[in-house]
């Protein structure tokens, strides 16, 4: 199995602040025959299913606030919130599909208002 | 409007068996490969399963394999999983999901249904 481990594991942010969550893969989710990097981005909030944020690493989902972004590539990444909003506390997860459909999930970073 | 709505969970002894259900509405069902992805209490993500549109490839987590049974029927719109032999560790919240173009990333959940293994 892919292993993504994600930091911190908890954060808290002040309202507009800028908010980062990093993700690291045990091996490369980078496909080189298209230049692709298979990795996704997930927010959770309390009592309700994950909502996808960003694939692709850096394609953001249709509907989503262009104040969340995906980079990195191979074995890093991370998920920028450029301005905190108080709608963004949540538990945010990454997720590699390079070896789908046995895909893994980082184990989640918990967002919090300072 | 895409429409993912499980059921089918509950309380179960160890050893004992339930199936879940996913009625599935607002898209082509028959076009998409489909997940089960459980979340134990306060824990994270687990893929458990993957059924392609056809039935005709079906993957399992090693958690599960040759305990749980994954089936779909495209005529009913719904997605099923048919778990035995259950264990206190699989105690958990179970969501179904939708595979983007059988890429691997899921574009819709549903609400999810609470699996309790206990005695």
């Amino acid at each position: 199995d892919i292993v993504m481990t994600q930091s911190p594991d908890s954060l808290a942010v002040s309202l507009g602040e800028r908010a980062t969550i990093n993700c690291k893969s045990i091996q490369s989710v980078l496909y080189s025959s298209n230049n692709k990097n298979y990795l996704a981005w997930y927010q959770q909030k309390p009592g309700q299913p994950p909502k996808l944020l960003i694939y692709w690493a850096s394609t953001r989902e249709s509907g989503v606030p262009d104040r969340f972004s995906g980079s990195g590539s191979g074995t890093d990444f991370t998920l920028t919130i450029s301005s905190l909003q108080a709608e963004d506390v949540a538990v945010y997860f990454c997720q590699q599909y390079f070896s789908t459909p046995r895909v893994t999930f980082g184990q989640g970073t918990k967002l919090e208002i300072k | 409007e895409v429409q993912l709505v499980e059921s089918g969970g509950g309380l179960v002894q160890p050893g004992g068996s339930l199936r879940l259900s996913c009625a599935a509405s607002g898209f082509t069902f028959s076009s998409y490969s489909m997940n089960w992805v459980r979340q134990a209490p306060g824990k994270g993500l687990e893929w458990v399963s993957y059924i392609s549109s056809s039935s005709s490839t079906i993957y399992y987590s090693d958690s599960v394999k040759g305990r749980f049974s994954i089936s779909r029927d495209n005529a009913k719109n719904s997605l099923y999983l048919q778990m035995n032999s259950l264990r206190v560790e699989d105690t958990a919240v179970y969501y179904c999901a939708r595979d983007v173009a059988a890429a691997g990333y899921f574009d819709n959940w549903g609400q999810g249904t609470l699996v309790t293994v206990s005695s």
